[in-house]
C-alpha cells in the first residue's frame, strides 16, 4: 500500500519567507508525528496529533512554527520568516496510534534557508 | 547528558564480519526500544523492536539491558547492503509516543 508521503520533496526559500511544508500519512493511521533533522543530528520531535485530540506542541522550537491537520489526515507544517537555522530535513511520520505502534516515515522535506 | 546516545562511528567492516553497536538512554522509565536504519539522504526505517528478552531477525539480534541502561544490536555476516546509519530509538515513558532518537551510528561495509 501506499506509505507516508511529502511535499514538495526540496524547497529553497529566502530569509524572513514563509514556508508550508505537507504531510500525507498512511491511511487509517491515526496518529501524526512531525521530527527535524538537521545535518549530523539526531531527530528532533517537533508535534504530534492524534484523532481528535488537542496536538502536542511540546517540541516547537519557536512560535514562528505551527501545524495542523484537517479532516484527520492530511497535515502541513508552516514556519513563519524562516531563519537559516531552519534549514533541515522536515520528516513526517504515522502510525495506527500512539503508544508502542510503529511509527512509519515519509520521505522528507528538504528545506534550505537562503 | 544526552537522553540517548550512541557512538557516530564510523564502523568500517570487511564483508562477512561481525559487528555490534551500543546505545545507552537516561530515562530509566523507558519502556519500548527499537533500532531503525538510515540510508543516505532516505527516511529512517524500522529494523526491529528491542525486547526485554532479546530477540533475533534473522542475521540481527537486538539485545535490552534494563539494569544499565543499555540497548544493542549485532549484525553477523555483514553484506554491502548493511552499510547505513543506525538509529537506536527509545520511547519517553511507559506508553507514551514520543520517539527520542539517537544521533546514529554509521556503519560501513567494504568489498
Amino acid at each position: 500500500g501506499a506509505g507516508v508521503s511529502q511535499s514538495p520533496s526540496n524547497k529553497v526559500t529566502e530569509k524572513g519567507k514563509d514556508v508550508e511544508l505537507r504531510c500525507d500519512p498512511i491511511s487509517g493511521h491515526t496518529a501524526l508525528y512531525w521530527y527535524r533533522q538537521s545535518l549530523g543530528q539526531g531527530l528532533e520531535f517537533l508535534i504530534y496529533f492524534q484523532g481528535n485530540s488537542a496536538p502536542d506542541k511540546s517540541g516547537l522550537p519557536s512560535d514562528r512554527f505551527s501545524a495542523e491537520r484537517t479532516g484527520g489526515s492530511v497535515s502541513t507544517l508552516t514556519i513563519q520568516r524562516t531563519q537559516q537555522e531552519d534549514s533541515a530535513v522536515y520528516l513526517c511520520a504515522s502510525s495506527f496510534s500512539s503508544g508502542k505502534n510503529t511509527q512509519y516515515f515519509g520521505p522528507g522535506t528538504r528545506l534550505t534557508v537562503l | 547528558r544526552k537522553e540517548v546516545e550512541q557512538d557516530p562511528g564510523p564502523f568500517n567492516v570487511p564483508e562477512g564480519a561481525t559487528v555490534a553497536f551500543n546505545c545507552t538512554y537516561s530515562n530509566s522509565a523507558s519502556q519500548s526500544f527499537f533500532w531503525y536504519r538510515q540510508d543516505c539522504r532516505k527516511e529512517p526505517k524500522l529494523l526491529m523492536s528491542v525486547y526485554s528478552s532479546g530477540n533475533e531477525d534473522g542475521r540481527f539480534t537486538a539485545q535490552l539491558n534494563r539494569a544499565s541502561q543499555y540497548i544493542s544490536l549485532l549484525i553477523r555476516d555483514s553484506k554491502l547492503s548493511d552499510s547505513a546509519t543506525y538509529l537506536c530509538v527509545v520511547t519517553a515513558t511507559s506508553g507514551t509516543y514520543k520517539y527520542i532518537f539517537g544521533t546514529g551510528t554509521r556503519l560501513k561495509v567494504l568489498a
